[in-house]
């Protein structure tokens, strides 16, 4: 089984940010978190990764809990596009749960 | 960012071939690759692990005789599925890192191939 939960749909409002949860209570001390989101029908395409600290790119920002039991992907302002499925997954462990699927919405 | 291809991207064959799926690192050394099944609006399933020169790690309940998997170059994994069935049906995904899983483990990414889809008739 794989080592992240989430929870499986979330809508979101254009224009708002998005915070997608994801707990992963049994990472180990070296293992990173990982986010993903597919859309359908394609491979999936890779967010953002972060250890310890929080990360922030182009696409969104990483907050990783202090004992690093979950994490929150945050879309600062999420657009049409945007709809996807979004998984989290532990590096090393490989294995995908069943992700969040985001709607955003007009 | 690195890129991975699948070849081809969909295919169609008689129940009772064989059919092999290519997963090429483009402009990295892939140490490890992974391939994934991923049935309709369900999730990636990992299938196995393979290392570059090694043979593959399957995960429980995967087949290694039926999912063949070699991974003969830092640039090459092929995943080969026997005597396929209509169950076999699926999308099946690769990714590769240049990261090692060994004893020394070395961070790095995991870039996915964009999947190549699998009927069987």
């Amino acid at each position: 089984d794989a080592k992240t939960t989430q929870p499986p749909s979330m809508d979101c409002a254009e224009g708002r940010a998005a915070n997608l949860p994801c707990n992963h209570s049994t990472i180990s001390g070296n293992e990173y978190v990982y986010w993903y989101r597919q859309i359908h029908s394609q491979g999936p395409q890779y967010i953002i990764h972060g250890l310890k600290n929080n990360e922030t790119n182009e696409m969104a920002s990483l907050i990783i809990t202090e004992d690093r039991k979950s994490s929150t992907l945050i879309l600062p302002h999420a657009t049409l596009r945007d709809t996807a499925v979004y998984y989290c997954i532990v590096y090393y462990d490989m294995r995908f749960g069943a992700g969040t699927r985001l709607t955003v919405k007009p | 960012g690195a890129v991975v291809s699948q070849h081809p991207s969909r295919v169609i064959c008689k129940s009772g071939t064989s059919v092999k799926i290519e997963c090429r690192s483009l402009d990295f050394q892939a140490t490890t690759m992974f391939w994934y099944r991923q049935f309709p609006k369900k999730s990636l399933m990992l299938m196995a692990t393979s290392n570059e020169g090694s043979k593959a790690t399957y995960e429980q309940g995967v087949e290694k005789d039926k999912f063949l998997i070699n991974h003969a170059s830092l640039t090459l994994s092929t995943l080969t599925v026997t005597s396929a069935h209509p169950e076999d049906s699926s999308f099946y995904i690769c990714s590769a890192t240049s990261g090692g899983m060994g004893l020394v483990r070395s961070h790095n990414e995991q870039f996915f191939g964009p999947g190549t889809r699998l009927t069987v008739l």
